[in-house]
Order: C-alpha cells, then sequence, then structure tokens
C-alpha cells in the first residue's frame, strides 16, 4: 500500500519559536494533501487542504498565518507552525490522496510546546 | 458531510468476531461509507468502504443494509492489535477528498 511519512515524529519546542512538519507521500504522487490536528482523547480535526502548486485551503477558526502550509511538488507538503504557544501542543497528521481518492495517512508528529 | 452515529466503546474477548455498528440516517444516494482506524498514538489506517454491495477484504467485512441507513464493519477474529478506535465516515463519491472524523468506537480487545 502506499505510504507517507512525516518528520519529525516528535518535537518539543520553546514558546514563540516555528516548527516545521514535513509529509511525504513516499511512492505516489499525491495532488491534494490534507493537514489534521487531535488533541488528547479527541477526534482529528481538519487544518487545511493542501493542493499542488496552489495556496492551502483552511478550515474556518484556523489561522493562515499561523499554520503555513506549502505544497510545492507532488511528494512533499510542510506545515509550519508560526511563534509556536503551549495551547499549539497537540498531534499533528498529514494525508495524501491517491488516484483513486483514496486518503493515506502519515504516523503524525507529536507538538509539545513549553 | 451526512452525520454518522456510533457507539462511544465496545468490547471483545480475542479471538471472537466484533460488530461494530454505524448509523447513517441521513445518507446520500452518491455517499460512499468508509471506515479507518486509530492505534494509539499513531494516524489512522484505511479499514474498508463500499456503497451498496458487502464488501470483504482482508482486514474486515462491511455489511451495508439494504435501505443504506446503517453498516456494520466485521473483524472476523479480534486480536489484540485490532484494539483501537474505528470511524466511520461518509464520504461523496465525486465531492471533497476529505474526511469528516467523529468520535469513533473505541474497542478494546480482552485477552
Amino acid at each position: 500500500g502506499a505510504v507517507v511519512s512525516q518528520h519529525p515524529s516528535w518535537v518539543i519546542c520553546k514558546s514563540g519559536t516555528s516548527v516545521k512538519i514535513e509529509c511525504r507521500s513516499l511512492d505516489f504522487q499525491a495532488t491534494t494533501m490534507f493537514w489534521y490536528r487531535q488533541f488528547p482523547k479527541q477526534s482529528l480535526m481538519l487544518m487545511a487542504t493542501s493542493n499542488e502548486g496552489s495556496k492551502a485551503t483552511y478550515e474556518q477558526g484556523v489561522e493562515k498565518d499561523k499554520f503555513l502550509i506549502n505544497h510545492a511538488s507532488l511528494t512533499l507538503s510542510t506545515l509550519t507552525v508560526t511563534s509556536a504557544h503551549p495551547e499549539d501542543s497537540s498531534f499533528y497528521i498529514c494525508s495524501a490522496s491517491g488516484l483513486h481518492n483514496e486518503q493515506f495517512f502519515g504516523p503524525g508528529t507529536r507538538l509539545t510546546v513549553l | 458531510d451526512a452525520k454518522t452515529t456510533q457507539p462511544n466503546s465496545m468490547e471483545s474477548n480475542e479471538e471472537e468476531p466484533v460488530h461494530l455498528p454505524c448509523n447513517h440516517s441521513t445518507i446520500s444516494g452518491t455517499d460512499y461509507i468508509h471506515w479507518y482506524r486509530q492505534l494509539p498514538s499513531q494516524g489512522p489506517e484505511y479499514v474498508i468502504h463500499g456503497l451498496t454491495s458487502n464488501v470483504n477484504n482482508r482486514m474486515a467485512s462491511l455489511a451495508i443494509a439494504e435501505d443504506r441507513k446503517s453498516s456494520t464493519l466485521i473483524l472476523h477474529r479480534a486480536t489484540l492489535r485490532d484494539a483501537a478506535v474505528y470511524y466511520c465516515i461518509l464520504r461523496e463519491r465525486a465531492g471533497s477528498y476529505q474526511l469528516t472524523f467523529g468520535k469513533g468506537t473505541k474497542l478494546s480487545v480482552i485477552p
């Protein structure tokens, strides 16, 4: 099956710093990637839809200037959490859409902001 | 997206079959029924999907009611590795690729 990787798998940073998370589709090309956030004991919440070569579409309530998304190639999308604060601590998960609209998820990135 | 309703939690004994129900009474004719599962501290994993007919794959079976207002994910022999949160999601056939996750059913498998 298709494989999606994320890097890093976990990161701890100080408040006010920026953190970049990478999402790669390893063996297929993905024109569309999605970024989700999951707080403890809650379900996944879609943050944004990332299309290769165009601007990301953000869900209501998600600040586009705080969560910068870049999808420069068919195999890589990045999420940068700018000026991170403790309330941004969460599990960030990406997914990539395959040829038949199925979604393949990455293993997630655990962000802890001190 | 049309809404789905699942029990918050279920338990099963190891090596016994598990039937995970999902109600989707407002499903439209073009909605596919998707099931994903999420193991602890991992990203979700695709399990199975269907439209009208029952479906089988190596992981599970999906039984869809004739009126499509409900469906059941069947794990034929639960193992400890099947302990996860199972999400039933409706997705438009020709719509956006995005998935809307509900709360899912947390399945516990008892050895």
